[in-house]
């Protein structure tokens, strides 16, 4: 167990829909990370924040965004979903900055769009 | 940019036989390395990291060594056992904090 909660663990939705992702990082974690896996694109970074702040931005659709929370949780939100979303979006959290700071693992949200 | 070039799987092999999943990438400045684990159903799990050139990595019986001038960072196993099926994924670490990954390598074992 990684200490990284993530829910729900599946999602079924429709084309057009929009979702919310939660994750819950590692205490005292301040860094959060947003992947997408997929079969086609492997694991792809979307995002992170920081202490409540945007910090990096990879790969991530503009009908995509996230944020974090005083509390330090945060949400992916995933909007206009298309048939290509269905993935398997992975948080991870990490406790700081330094370049290589190890970065734990969710379970996992498996998102199926149909 | 950065990027991780890892074998295209699936590997099989026998128990005890010995493992080599290779990994070679591309990146500026001085990157860490890392090979993560993800077994059925679960999330990643870091198996090993090195955080500079002639580093080894180790744990469980894997090792993986950063090599500098040949841009590599090959996962080895003496002894493979059923337990180790899963699928390994090679990465590396640059800049702001954001996880580069390859595609993958499955590897099945069979007693």
């Amino acid at each position: 167990d990684s200490g990284v909660t993530q829910t729900p663990k599946h999602l079924i939705t429709a084309t057009g829909q929009r979702v919310t992702l939660r994750c819950s990082p590692r205490s005292g974690d301040l860094s959060v990370y947003w992947y997408q896996q997929s079969l086609d694109q492997g694991l792809q970074f979307l995002i992170q924040y920081y202490n409540g702040e945007e910090r990096a931005k990879g790969n991530i659709l503009e009908r995509f965004s996230a944020q974090q929370f005083p509390d330090l949780h945060s949400e992916l939100n995933l909007s206009s979903l298309e048939l290509g979303d269905s993935a398997l979006y992975f948080c991870a959290s990490s406790g700081g900055t330094v370049t290589y700071n190890e970065q734990f693992f969710g379970p996992g949200t498996r998102l199926t769009v149909l | 940019g950065n990027s991780v070039t890892q074998m295209e799987g699936p590997v099989t092999l026998s128990e005890e036989a010995f493992l080599t999943i290779n990994c070679t990438y591309t990146a500026t400045g001085y990157p860490s390395l890392f090979w993560y684990v993800q077994y059925p159903g679960e999330g990643l799990q870091l198996l090993l990291k090195a955080t500079k050139a002639d580093d080894k990595g180790s744990n469980k019986g894997f090792e993986a060594t950063y090599r500098k001038e040949t841009t590599s960072f090959h996962l080895e196993k003496g002894s493979v056992q059923v337990s180790d099926s899963a699928v390994y994924f090679c990465a590396l670490l640059s800049g702001y904090s954001t996880l580069t990954f390859g595609k993958g390598t499955m590897l099945l074992v069979s007693p």
